[in-house]
């Protein structure tokens, strides 16, 4: 059964320092999404991405944060100066429409 | 602010008995609804969706809707100490503009004890 994939599982980095956090969807799938979770807290919405373009996104998904689709599978996000409080798992989501929604494993970020 | 509130729990339950997860979105508009069961350390993974009011069974599980009363809730019947896991609801808004955005409650924590 395909799956959303997402690497890598976990990455440490120093605050200031930019992170790129890579997800392949599902390949037939048209609707992308990032969402977070900080430790013990709700999943939030980052950003949708549909047609090669940003198509939603949350307050969160501020100036330091983009997404980009490089190729016909890997789509990314970006973090360019991170911050503590960028600490949680990162989950990418596909979906063929923008109904069900499939999570990938997710990638543990840790800020020190 | 569109929120969507569960229990906490932990709700404990004893293997074979059917466990209710209750879920109340404040945006009256919303228009799908989505449970996801989330193993600790793991990504949600989704069980089923309801659209319309009324009841939807899949398997062991059953999402019953009401729009009117802004609540949805998810019976799983016959528990297995496998279902233990935190199930989060999930809200998608009205309107022609979503692209998918869900909204998501903070998790009802299930145990099913043996």
């Amino acid at each position: 059964e395909p799956e959303v994939t997402q690497t890598p599982s976990h990455q440490v980095t120093q605050m200031g320092q930019e992170v790129i956090l890579r997800c392949v969807p599902i390949s037939n799938h048209l609707y992308f999404y990032w969402y977070r979770q900080i430790l013990g807290q709700k999943v939030e919405f980052l950003v949708s991405f549909y047609n090669n373009e940003i198509s939603e996104k949350s307050e969160i998904f501020d100036d330091q944060f983009s997404v980009e689709r490089p190729d016909g599978s890997n789509f990314t996000l970006k973090i360019r100066s991170t911050k503590l409080e960028d600490s949680a798992m990162y989950f990418c989501a596909s979906g063929a429409g923008t109904d069900t929604q499939y999570f990938g494993p997710g990638t543990r970020l840790t800020v020190l | 602010q569109k929120e969507v509130e569960q229990n906490s729990g932990p709700l404990s339950v004893p293997e074979g008995a059917i466990a209710s997860l209750n879920c109340t979105y404040s945006d009256r508009g919303s228009q799908s609804f989505f449970w996801y069961r989330q193993y600790s350390g793991k990504s949600p993974e989704l069980i089923m969706f309801i659209y319309s009011n009324g009841d939807k069974e899949d398997g062991r599980f059953t999402a019953q809707l009401n729009k009117a009363s802004q609540y949805v809730s998810l019976l799983i019947r016959d528990s297995q100490p496998s279902d233990s896991a935190t199930y989060l609801c999930a809200v998608k808004p009205a309107g022609g503009t979503s692209y998918g955005k869900l909204t998501f409650g903070q998790g009802t924590i299930l145990t099913v004890h043996p």
